[in-house]
């Protein structure tokens, strides 16, 4: 079966680096999407990996094993505003996305 | 670019009514659609596909009768839920997809919160 998983919760404090891992088994692969989602918002698109290797885009930066069906997002200088659940969802061959439940990232001052 | 509209934003209705929800591609032509559902503290299920011109493709457990889907345009599709119930209040959120890209990148629409009374 198709499966993403993802902690339901993490914490981190304001101007540190956090890493959010998740891992993936699905029926092929077109790629690892990562979303911010902030309370009673829609999700907004952080990065796209479909190559091994490391994507920075700024604060944030977003790793992917193929083989390992892995990937982690990392931010780092932590602010407030980065309170928000972030989404792991993997392409299968459909191009039909497979979501993670999401995981819920709190910044303490 | 790659703006997804969603109207209303929230509506409130008492159980037994039908709601329409509305998701538009504002600058782009989006030849597939999907509609999610979201409750609280929960991450997005799909509902169904919606490809332009032909009937949308439900998930499994999503009951297609319930919840009419109709994709007439390469801009626009709509949800209705049909006999609302409270159990169906719920964030519902649609995204488009893309073609010009090559990753099929979904952009989501800003949500519909929908309570039935």
């Amino acid at each position: 079966g198709q499966n993403i998983d993802q902690p339901t919760e993490m914490t981190a404090t304001e101007g540190a680096i956090v890493q959010i891992n998740c891992t993936y088994q699905t029926s092929g692969f077109n790629g690892l999407f990562w979303y911010q989602q902030h309370a009673g918002e829609a999700p907004t698109f952080l990065s796209y990996n479909v190559l091994d290797g490391l994507e920075e885009k700024g604060r944030f930066s977003s790793f992917l094993s193929r083989s390992k069906g892995y990937s982690y997002l990392l931010l780092k200088e932590l602010q407030m505003k980065d309170s928000a659940s972030y989404l792991c969802a993997a392409m299968d061959s459909n191009y039909q996305l497979i979501w993670g439940a999401g995981t819920k990232l709190i910044i303490k001052p | 670019g790659a703006v997804v509209s969603q109207h209303p934003s929230r509506v409130i209705c008492k159980s037994g009514t039908s709601v329409k929800i509305e998701c538009r591609s504002l600058d782009f032509q989006a030849t597939t659609m999907f509609w999610y559902r979201q409750f609280p503290k929960q991450s997005l299920m799909l509902m169904a596909t919606s490809n332009e011109g032909s009937k949308a493709t439900y998930e499994q457990g999503v009951e297609k009768d319930k919840f009419l889907i109709n994709h007439a345009s390469l801009t626009l599709s709509t949800l209705t839920v049909t006999s609302a119930h409270p159990e169906d209040s719920s964030f519902y959120i649609c995204s488009a997809v893309n073609r010009e890209f090559s990753y099929n990148e979904q952009f989501f629409g800003p949500g519909t919160r929908l309570t039935v009374l």
